[in-house]
């Protein structure tokens, strides 16, 4: 899988929108661009993914740029609950031969929502 | 409900004993997963398994074996040659076709 870069922490004014990047500057065209975010001392959340489309959901928008070199997740009204640890990761969807589902996660950005 | 169920959530253990973490999910999925994360770190591949009595090594599989005999079913053993196995443990989960991962809520595993 790509390696994506991240910055390693971000600040955000509680109500307003947390825009999160991520570089993934060496993605192949089968590949996915996830992000997940993780609250201290629990397990990972998934919160959404996209291959080349913007994406949104309940939870948060997907920017992909044109070229999907880069990417950026939108909370758009952060809250306190918000804050956390968010990973950027990107992988192949489906099976394409030994070692496919062998996902990498980095150091991701600490979140942190202001009151 | 369905998820994925860790055990146990803390757990100590002396120098030169094993121990072994359970994983149990009722999602039906094919794929399962072992992270390792250190403070500050982020997620580190142990183990992963595609399908029942299959698994390959991640990045970091030195000192740990898994078993995959049933589909629910991935326990990690945390063996003595694992020089620093004082961690936090996750266990994860997919279906086989789509790559969103559920996590467990993590084993905390502390060498005294």
């Amino acid at each position: 899988d790509a390696k994506t870069t991240q910055p390693p922490s971000m600040d955000c004014a509680e109500g307003r929108a947390a825009n999160l990047p991520c570089n993934h500057s060496t993605i192949s065209g089968n590949e996915y661009v996830y992000w997940y975010r993780q609250i201290h001392s629990q397990g990972p959340q998934y919160i959404i993914h996209g291959l080349k489309n913007n994406e949104t959901n309940e939870m948060a928008s997907l920017i992909i740029t044109e070229d999907r070199k880069s990417s950026t997740l939108i909370l758009p009204h952060a809250t306190l609950r918000d804050t956390a640890v968010y990973y950027c990761i990107v992988r192949v969807e489906g099976y394409s031969g030994a070692g496919s589902y062998q996902l990498t996660f980095g150091k991701g950005t600490k979140l942190s929502v202001i009151p | 409900d369905g998820g994925i169920t860790q055990s146990p959530k803390y757990l100590f253990r002396k120098e030169g004993q094993n121990v072994t973490l359970s994983c149990e999910q009722n999602l039906n999925h094919d794929a399962m997963y072992w992270y390792r994360q250190d403070p500050g770190q982020g997620l580190r591949l142990i183990y992963y398994s595609q399908i029942v009595n299959d698994f390959q090594k991640g990045d970091i599989a030195e000192g740990y074996s898994v078993s995959r005999e049933k589909k629910e079913s991935f326990p990690l053993t945390v063996t003595s040659a694992q020089k620093n196995p004082t961690a936090f443990y996750l266990c994860a989960s997919s279906i086989r076709e789509f790559g969103e991962l559920f996590f467990g809520e993590g084993s905390r595993l502390t060498v005294l």
